[in-house]
């Protein structure tokens, strides 16, 4: 059972370069979400969705589109990548919401902007 | 935006001894969930607590939440090598459990052998 699988795992990008970051869940969970995490920060939430077709913004949504056009898949696209998008990305999956609901995290994304 | 601050930021502790971590806010949660996260990996799940005043233990671990569900602590007795990691609070949104779960800013623990 692979669980939350997340490609590439380092990535380096030229400043306004665009690029794709992969998700992918085999738990048939309906809730997905994209958080960045900065040192000091925590993590940040920054798309989510709850369902195939269905998309919401978190915390630190600019600079970033998604689609969820299954409910395996939830790639996070940098439009025009920036020096302050340097940082980990993490990728996570659950049931529908709910308070006992644990959230399952791919092993990230290491994302250098020059 | 709720905010969940956790103390200390750094903690590094001799083999055996005891140790706590907080995590504090000004906002309600419904739930409160800890976390560990080991270099290269994601996060893991360790603990929810979801009622005002909940005790959960976890072999050396012992989570509470806060009377008021603003808050929450992590101890752990004796603690060992394999304790090391950054550990992060998560608190559920008041209506939809973790559909937006608001991050701690974590505690990196360093046990010395």
């Amino acid at each position: 059972n692979a669980g939350v699988t997340q490609t590439p795992k380092f990535q380096v990008l030229k400043t306004g370069q665009s690029m794709t970051l992969q998700c992918a869940q085999d738990m048939n969970h309906e809730y997905m979400s994209w958080y960045r995490q900065d040192p000091g920060m925590g993590l940040r939430l920054i798309h989510y969705s709850v369902g195939a077709g269905i998309t919401d913004q978190g915390e630190v949504p600019n600079g970033y589109n998604v689609s969820r056009s299954t409910t395996e898949d939830f790639p996070l696209r940098l439009l025009s990548a920036a020096p302050s998008q340097t940082s980990v990305y993490f990728c996570a999956s659950s049931y529908f919401p709910g308070p006992n609901t644990e959230a399952f995290f791919g092993q990230g994304t290491r994302l250098t902007v020059v | 935006t709720q905010l969940l601050e956790q103390s200390p930021q750094f903690l590094s502790i001799q083999e055996g001894e005891n140790l706590t971590v907080y995590c504090n806010s000004s906002s309600v949660f419904s739930s409160l969930q800890w976390y560990r996260q080991e270099p290269g990996e994601g996060p893991v799940l360790l603990v929810t607590v979801v009622t005002g005043g909940e005790v959960k233990k976890l072999k050396r671990l012992t989570f509470q939440f806060g009377d008021a569900r603003k808050d929450s602590s992590l101890h752990i007795t004796a603690a060992q090598p394999g304790d090391t990691g950054l550990y992060l609070c998560a608190g559920g949104a008041s209506n939809f459990g973790n559909e937006k779960l608001t991050f701690g800013t974590g505690t990196r623990l360093t046990i010395i052998p």
